[in-house]
């Protein structure tokens, strides 16, 4: 069964550096996202994506964040200048309509920012 | 951003007796809802949906029913499994609104 793979697992980075999390989306899909996951809060919406642009993104997604789709199957989160709130679990979700139907997410990547 | 609410953080259920998660929403632009399952140290994963033109769905053992006028969701499993032990999220999305909210999660133990 086709799914969402994301890497690094675990990222650790210090404060100020920039980090890229990487996905690849299930390879039919059009709709892209990434959500964060702050140790023992909720599911967090960040930005959605589609056809090389982003759709929609939450007050979350400042100037600090950034994707880019830079080939047919990759999906990144780039962190330019990472924070210490910034520790959370980043997943990608993929699906082939918008969000009325399901998407499929990811086994996340873990950003510890010392 | 409290637009979806799950009020219980976890419920503990018997295996074979029902599971009821719920959850509450105060937009009432949300016109999809949805219920993902999630294991430790993997993704949310689909389980089932709902839209707002309809009050019930089912699939095999889990049920959603969808209240408007009270704004209030919920998910029924029955029978529960040992294997339906996860934290059960509900999300709601508006329209075309790629923007999917999540509440905080139900931790669902389900002991035999």
């Amino acid at each position: 069964e086709p799914e969402v793979t994301q890497t690094p697992s675990h990222q650790v980075t210090q404060m100020g550096q920039e980090v890229i999390l990487r996905c690849v989306p299930i390879s039919n899909h059009l709709y892209f996202y990434w959500y964060r996951q702050i140790l023992g809060q909720k599911v967090e919406f960040l930005v959605s994506f589609y056809n090389n642009e982003i759709s929609e993104k939450s007050e979350i997604f400042d100037d600090q964040f950034s994707v880019e789709r830079p080939d047919g199957s990759n999906f990144t989160l780039k962190i330019r200048s990472t924070k210490l709130e910034d520790s959370a679990m980043y997943f990608c979700a993929s699906s082939a309509q918008p969000s009325y139907n399901e998407q499929f997410f990811g086994p996340g990547t873990r950003l510890t920012v010392l | 951003d409290q637009q979806v609410k799950q009020n219980s953080p976890s419920l503990s259920v018997q295996e074979g007796r029902i599971s009821i998660l719920n959850c509450d929403y105060t937009n009432s632009m949300f016109d999809y809802f949805l219920w993902y399952k999630k294991y430790p140290a993997e993704g949310p994963t689909f389980l089932i949906s709902i839209s707002s033109i309809k009050d019930k769905n089912e699939d095999g053992r889990f049920t959603v029913f969808l209240n408007k006028s009270a704004k209030h969701l919920s998910l029924h499993i029955v029978p529960s499994q040992p294997g339906d032990s996860a934290v059960y999220f509900c999300a709601a999305s508006a329209g075309n609104n790629n923007d999917m909210r999540f509440g905080a999660g139900t931790r669902l133990t389900v002991k035999p």
